[in-house]
């Protein structure tokens, strides 16, 4: 089962816009992931914000946590034809668990 | 190698017959894990281990599924009776678990796509 979901399922930006992505969960959690999946490949971590954090950054990236709200979102800066590619919130549950389950994802089309 | 390697990297098989899928971790990773990607779709848990024991199976879809790790390190996903609904790509992922046991970054191999005809 997918712990989260991912909105919007798709966008498509222009090169140098701003991209954010929304993750939602259900369950109090340790710790949320953000990953990046290029077609066909593996899937490769970008940025881990632990429960007690709002916000961090990394690069051109800004992941936020609002865990009142059960909810997280990303933020790709100044976005490259690079950044194409499917992006995955992933969580693993609060109370010892490391089940880590990831959402439905959002694909990310950035036009040159 | 310093990834995760999985072996092979496609396999094409009959309905029916028995596959297995080879998971090669990084050196150290305590924690290893199998999702299930369909097309379109975000990876599917399907099995954790924490050294040699699954820590969680929940996520096998049913009895023809089975993994082990023997020796903490490899891992071997197998599928008896394959059907077509099996197709997708099994990625294998590990970790290193942290102190407080909460689970850090997921290191990912390319996947073995399976296909079932």
């Amino acid at each position: 089962s997918q712990q989260g979901e991912e909105d919007p399922q798709a966008l498509s930006i222009q090169e140098g816009e701003n991209a954010t992505m929304n993750c939602s969960y259900k369950t109090s959690i340790n710790n949320l992931q953000w990953y990046r999946q290029n077609s066909g490949r593996g899937l490769v971590h970008l940025i881990l914000i632990r429960s007690n954090e709002r916000e961090k950054h990394s690069g051109r990236l800004r992941v936020t946590l609002d865990t009142s709200k059960k909810s997280s979102s990303l933020l790709i800066t100044a976005s490259r034809a690079a950044d194409t590619a499917s992006y995955f919130c992933a969580t693993d549950r609060s109370g010892g668990y490391q089940k880590v389950t990831f959402g439905t994802g959002t694909k990310l089309q950035v036009i040159p | 190698g310093a990834g995760v390697s999985q072996t092979p990297s496609n396999k094409v098989t009959e309905k029916g017959k028995y596959v297995e899928l080879r998971c090669d971790p990084i050196s150290g990773h305590t924690a290893l894990y199998w999702y299930r990607q369909s097309l379109g779709q975000g990876p599917e848990f399907l099995i954790y281990f924490q050294g040699t024991g699954a820590a969680d199976d929940s996520g096998l879809p049913n009895d023809r599924f089975f993994a082990v790790r023997p020796e903490g390190s490899v891992s071997t996903l197998k599928i008896q009776r394959t059907e077509r609904g099996d197709s997708a790509v099994y990625l294998c992922a590990s970790s290193f678990s942290e102190s407080s046991g909460a689970t850090g970054e997921l290191f990912f191999g390319e996947g073995s796509r399976l296909t079932v005809l």
